[in-house]
């Protein structure tokens, strides 16, 4: 059964870097796409990106270019980098596996979903 | 970005009742979209995807419905465990946006 868990340091200072990992437990990260989440308190949920198994990703046009994911498949996780935090990226981070369901008939339609999600770590940005 | 518009945000219901939360799309989404139920301190739990589709070990009371811009979601007799907030998600175009959520809570 997969598992995952989100880490990283809970008190970033404004202008730094944010740096979370999210270790995952079973399957290789090797075969799925993995995605990132934020949730500010009291608020909806923002999707921030994703990055498929190849290393390819895809980032909110909000977030662009602040953001960066990697994969680390020897220890089976992969990380989110935001750079020049401010207040405003004060929230709880979630990262998620992407799965992948193909239509019957044609032509095939592919639909993308989150089917596994760690707990959350809460971020909070400030000096 | 295409929006998504929950409603109600809120709502009270009792155990046993039907609920039925709708999810609007600001342009045609086709079937892409899913349904998460949250709990605080718990991980997001996905219920429905491409509209329709409930995932594995989700209770059969939870259906999903839609096509186009206009989705909703049902808990037929709702349960305990059932109060907390639910989100619909677009999957038709990055970046995949959220409703604002809905919340439902115990009458």
């Amino acid at each position: 059964q997969v598992q995952l868990q989100e880490s990283g340091p809970g008190l970033v200072k404004p202008s730094e870097t944010l740096s979370l990992t999210c270790n995952v437990s079973g399957p290789s990260i090797s075969f799925y796409s993995w995605g990132w989440i934020r949730q500010p308190a009291e608020k909806g949920l923002e999707w921030i990106g994703r990055i498929s198994s190849n290393g390819n990703s895809n980032y909110s046009p909000s977030l662009k270019s602040r953001v960066s994911m990697s994969l680390d498949t020897s220890n089976n996780q992969f990380s989110l980098k935001l750079t020049s935090v401010t207040a405003a990226d004060t929230a709880t981070y979630f990262c998620a596996r992407i799965n992948v369901h193909y239509s019957n008939g044609w032509p095939r339609e592919t639909y993308f979903y989150m089917d596994v999600w760690g707990k959350g770590t809460t971020v909070t940005v400030s000096s | 970005d295409i929006q998504m518009t929950q409603s109600p945000s809120s709502l009270s219901a009792s155990v046993g009742d039907r609920v039925t939360i709708t999810c609007r799309a600001s342009q045609s989404i086709r079937k892409y979209l899913n349904w998460y139920q949250m709990k605080p301190g718990k991980a997001p739990e996905l219920l429905i995807y491409a509209s329709s589709i409930l995932q594995s070990g989700v209770p059969s009371r939870f259906t999903g419905s839609g096509f186009g811009t206009d989705f909703t979601l049902t808990i037929n007799s709702l349960q305990p465990e059932d109060f907390a907030t639910y989100y619909c998600q677009q999957s038709n175009t990055s970046p995949g946006t959220f409703g604002q959520g809905t919340k439902v809570e115990i009458q």
